[in-house]
Formats: structure tokens, sequence, C-alpha cells
């Protein structure tokens, strides 16, 4: 099973600054890798697909890059409703796991 | 408009079964590859399992491997999680996932949640 670690476990900024978000993968997983948002009381959204690829209608303040075994998600300049948690997920052929999570909270 | 509407979840004794139903509308639900993903109170997202569109390809993670059981119905658009031999670990909001063919596969839609509580 490939693991996914997410670094740091929390990040506290402040509106207006950048949010650099790290996932490793404990083997290659090529550029399968996404990134999603989650909120209180609501189901995850896709932001990141391909690890670069922004889903449809997300901000392009949200950038991803990395392929292989080091991925990082930047927020160029944090918005109020960006603070949240965000996870990356890995496909292995037909495997998915996720990473345990990165909360963004405010400063 | 994509529509996944989970139901089923409940309170059930350890070592008890439930069967989760999710009714899938606004796009055509025989093209897509379907999940289950959980998520503990207060944890983080964890994948469940995957069905293939045709419905011939059926995996697992190791943690419900051997108790779960992952099926679709094309003539009713639902996708089902037969859960067997439940845990108190089991205890989760399960959601219903489409994945997304261009986009590597991700999840585009998810449900809004099933509570399980496995308790005595």
């Amino acid at each position: 099973e490939i693991v996914l670690t997410q670094s740091p476990a929390t990040l506290s900024l402040s509106p207006g600054e950048r949010a650099t978000l790290s996932c490793r993968a404990s083997q290659s997983v090529s550029s399968h890798l996404g990134w999603y948002q989650q909120k209180p009381g609501q189901a995850p959204r896709l932001l990141i697909y391909s690890a670069s690829n922004r889903a449809t209608g997300i901000p392009a303040r949200f950038s991803g890059s990395g392929s292989g075994t080091d991925f990082t998600l930047t927020i160029s300049s944090l918005e109020p409703e960006d603070f949240a948690v965000y996870y990356c997920l890995q496909r292995n052929y037909w495997l998915r796991t996720f990473g345990q999570g990165t909360k963004v909270e405010i400063k | 408009q994509v529509q996944l509407l989970e139901s089923g979840g409940g309170v059930v004794q350890p070592g008890g079964s439930l069967r989760l139903s999710c009714a899938a509308s606004g796009f055509t639900f025989s093209n897509y590859g379907m999940h289950w993903v959980r998520q503990a109170p207060g944890k983080g997202l964890e994948w469940v399992a995957i069905i293939s569109s045709d419905g011939d390809d059926k995996y697992y993670s190791d943690s419900v491997k051997g108790r779960f059981t992952i099926s679709r119905d094309d003539s009713k658009n639902t996708l089902f999680l037969q859960m067997n031999s439940l845990r108190a670990e089991d205890t989760a909001v399960y959601y219903c996932v489409k994945e997304e063919t261009f986009q590597d596969y991700n999840f585009d839609y998810w449900g809004q949640g099933t509570l399980v509580t496995v308790s005595s």
C-alpha cells in the first residue's frame, strides 16, 4: 500500500499570505496525485488533478506541482474562504489512498 | 445536475451488518467508476472501495477487505455497500463518490454522506 505523508499537520497563516503544503508518497505515483479541500460539515472538493491541473472552476491562486514522490499545493494569496483542511489522494492502478490532511488555519 | 444521495446509515452492534445505498442522477451512471470513501468523526478521509463502470472489477482497502462488498445496479442508477462483521472502528460518515475519467479518475462529485455508528 502506498502511504502519503502530508506536512505540516497545521499551517497558521494570515489572509493574503502564501501557503505551501507538502505531500510525500512512499513510492512513486508518477503524476497520479490530486488535491482536495474540505470545509467543516461539507464534502471534499477537487482542486487539482494529475499533480498540476486545476479542476473546473478552481481559482488560479491554487497551483500544484511535483511528480514521483514529492508534491506541493500552493495557494498564492490566501482568501478568507481558503481556510480549510487539504488532502492529497494518489491513484495506483485501481487503488487509492489519502494523506492525513493539512489544516490551514487563521493566524 | 449531478446528485448522489446516500441512505442506509444508522446504529448497529459490533459484528452486525448494514447495507448502504447511493442513488445517482444527472449523469450516465453506467459510464463511470464509483467509490465509497469514509471519514471517522474528527478524522481524515479514508478510501474504502471502487467498482468499475461495467461492474467487473472491484477493489478494497485492506481495512475492509473480506468484510465489505461493493456492487451496482445500473438499471436503477444505484451503488451499494454491503458491510458485514462491523467493528467500532468502522464508525464513520460514508460518502458515495463519482470518479471523472478526464481528470485522471479523481473524485469530482460527492454525496452528502450517511453516518454509520457501530456501538453496543
